[in-house]
C-alpha cells in the first residue's frame, strides 16, 4: 500500500499571499511528480523530480516552484497567489525501475481557492 | 490539443451489468496504458495497465482492451458493483522513448446503481 500524504487538503486563501503545499512520502521513492487538475479537466504534470537536488517542469506551465531537498519531501510554492491558481494539486510518486506495470501513486490532493 | 480523449463524461450502469468505458489516443508514440480510479476527496488509484505488446490485459472484474490500429482503448468492468461508481480517467505513456510522463485524458463518471 502507497503512503503518500498532502496536506493542506483544503486551503482558501486570499490574493496576494505565499503557500507552500506539502508533499511526503515514506517509500523511499525516488521519482516524484506534481499535477494540476480543474473540475471535469485531465490532469497535467507541472514539475517533476528525479531525485534529491532534481526538478523538472512540466507539460503545463506553471508560476509555482519545487524543492526536493530530501527523497522523502517535495513541497509546491506559489510566491504570490492568484485566482487563476484556484484548482486541485495532486502529489505522485513512482515506483522505481523500468518493468511494464510499475506505476505512479498519487497523495489525495489539496484543493486550493484564492479568493 | 488533448492527446488522450475520454468522449463519455458519464457512465449510468445497473450492478451486475458491464460497464464498458472508453479512451482514444492520437499519439502513435503511446506505447504503456493505464487506468486509474478516483473517489472523491481522494488521488487516483492505479487500476489496469497494458502495454502495446498485448491486446488484453485481465485483473478480476476488470479487462483492458487495446485496439493499436484504431488507436482505442476500453476498460470492461464485470460484474459492475457499486462500489466500482468513481471517476475513471485514462492515461497514456511513451514509456520505450525513455519518459515516464503520462497524458491524461478528461476522465469518465460511473455510477453504478442497485
Amino acid at each position: 500500500e502507497a503512503d503518500i500524504y498532502q496536506t493542506p487538503r483544503y486551503l482558501v486563501i486570499g490574493t496576494g499571499k505565499k503557500i507552500t503545499l506539502e508533499c511526503s512520502q515514506t517509500m523511499g521513492h525516488d521519482k516524484m511528480y506534481w499535477y494540476q487538475q480543474d473540475p471535469g479537466m485531465e490532469l497535467h504534470l507541472i514539475h517533476y523530480s528525479y531525485g534529491v537536488n532534481s526538478t523538472e517542469k512540466g507539460d503545463l506551465s506553471s508560476e509555482s516552484t519545487v524543492s526536493r531537498i530530501r527523497t522523502e519531501h517535495f513541497p509546491l510554492t506559489l510566491e504570490s497567489a492568484r485566482p487563476s491558481h484556484t484548482s486541485q494539486y495532486l502529489c505522485a510518486s513512482r515506483t522505481p525501475g523500468t518493468v511494464v506495470g510499475d506505476t505512479q501513486y498519487f497523495g489525495p490532493g489539496t484543493r486550493l481557492t484564492v479568493l | 490539443d488533448q492527446q488522450v480523449k475520454q468522449n463519455s463524461p458519464s457512465l449510468s450502469v445497473q450492478e451486475g451489468r458491464i460497464s464498458i468505458l472508453n479512451c482514444d489516443y492520437t499519439n502513435s508514440m503511446f506505447d504503456y496504458f493505464l487506468w486509474y480510479k478516483k473517489y472523491p476527496a481522494e488521488g487516483p488509484t492505479f487500476l489496469i495497465s497494458i502495454s502495446s505488446i498485448k491486446d488484453k490485459n485481465e485483473d478480476g472484474r476488470f479487462t483492458v482492451f487495446l485496439n493499436k490500429s484504431a488507436k482505442h482503448l476500453s476498460l470492461h468492468i464485470v460484474p459492475s458493483q457499486p462500489g466500482d461508481s468513481a471517476v475513471y480517467f485514462c492515461a497514456a505513456s511513451p514509456r520505450s522513448y525513455n519518459t515516464d510522463k503520462l497524458i491524461f485524458g478528461t476522465g469518465t463518471r460511473l455510477q453504478v446503481f442497485p
